[in-house]
């Protein structure tokens, strides 16, 4: 079956450290997204790609956090500099595009500034 | 801007039994579509059911299916013959089909616990 990857898997790190979290989404899917959850707000959207252009990024720190695909096998969310808030876990997903197409979920990547 | 509501933070089912989790939801839109997602202890997130607003018909997949009012705004999953797998916290989602707007809006989820 054809999944999500994300790397790494888990990320502890000192505040104030740049972190980049990376994902491949599944070959042949056009958009890509970025949640992050946590215990207090849930699953909520960061940013969006579709075609490998950002749609939508309004629910990411504009300051300190930044999303990118340098290709269409590549999305990468890096915080810089990062903060004991950012602590959650970021998920990435892919899809088709289409509204009625569901969303594949990577694993996640569980983040811990300290 | 459209939400999603759970108001069950946590469910308890035996196994075998049958078990009705909650969502409504709120939207001024007439198409959209409304998604179940399975996240287990390992952290997945898994698609359990969808539901296109268009369809009259409600969505079945084996043992899981919803009861899609939409006069009410309200998309429920029932879980038949529940299993200790189905243990997990599971999340509705509502996603719009105009325009840009392709994200997810989740709930808060319900985490249903499977006892024997």
């Amino acid at each position: 079956d054809a999944r999500v990857t994300q790397t790494p898997r888990h990320k502890v790190t000192e505040m104030g450290q740049e972190v980049t979290m990376r994902c491949q989404p599944i070959l042949g899917h056009n958009t890509v997204f970025w949640y992050r959850q946590t215990m207090m707000q849930g699953l909520e959207l960061l940013a969006y790609f579709r075609n490998r252009a950002p749609l939508d990024d309004s629910g990411m720190p504009k300051d300190r956090f930044s999303a990118e695909m340098p290709d269409a096998t590549l999305a990468t969310l890096k915080i810089q500099p990062s903060e004991p808030r950012d602590s959650a876990v970021y998920f990435c997903a892919s899809g088709l595009g289409l509204s009625n197409q569901p969303q594949h979920f990577g694993d996640g990547t569980r983040l811990s500034i300290l | 801007a459209q939400t999603v509501t759970q108001s069950q933070p946590e469910m308890s089912v035996q196994e075998a039994e049958t078990v009705t989790l909650s969502c409504t939801y709120d939207t001024s839109e007439s198409d959209y579509y409304l998604f179940w997602y399975k996240q287990p202890p390992s952290r997945q997130m898994i698609l359990v059911i969808r539901q296109e607003a268009y369809k009259q018909q409600n969505a079945t997949e084996n043992r899981f299916s919803v009861n899609f009012q939409k006069a009410a705004k309200s998309f429920s999953l029932k879980i038949s013959d529940s299993q200790l797998g189905d243990a997990a916290m599971y999340f509705c989602a509502y996603r719009s089909v105009s325009g840009t707007a392709s994200k997810l809006t989740f709930g808060t989820g319900t985490r249903l616990q499977v006892t024997l």
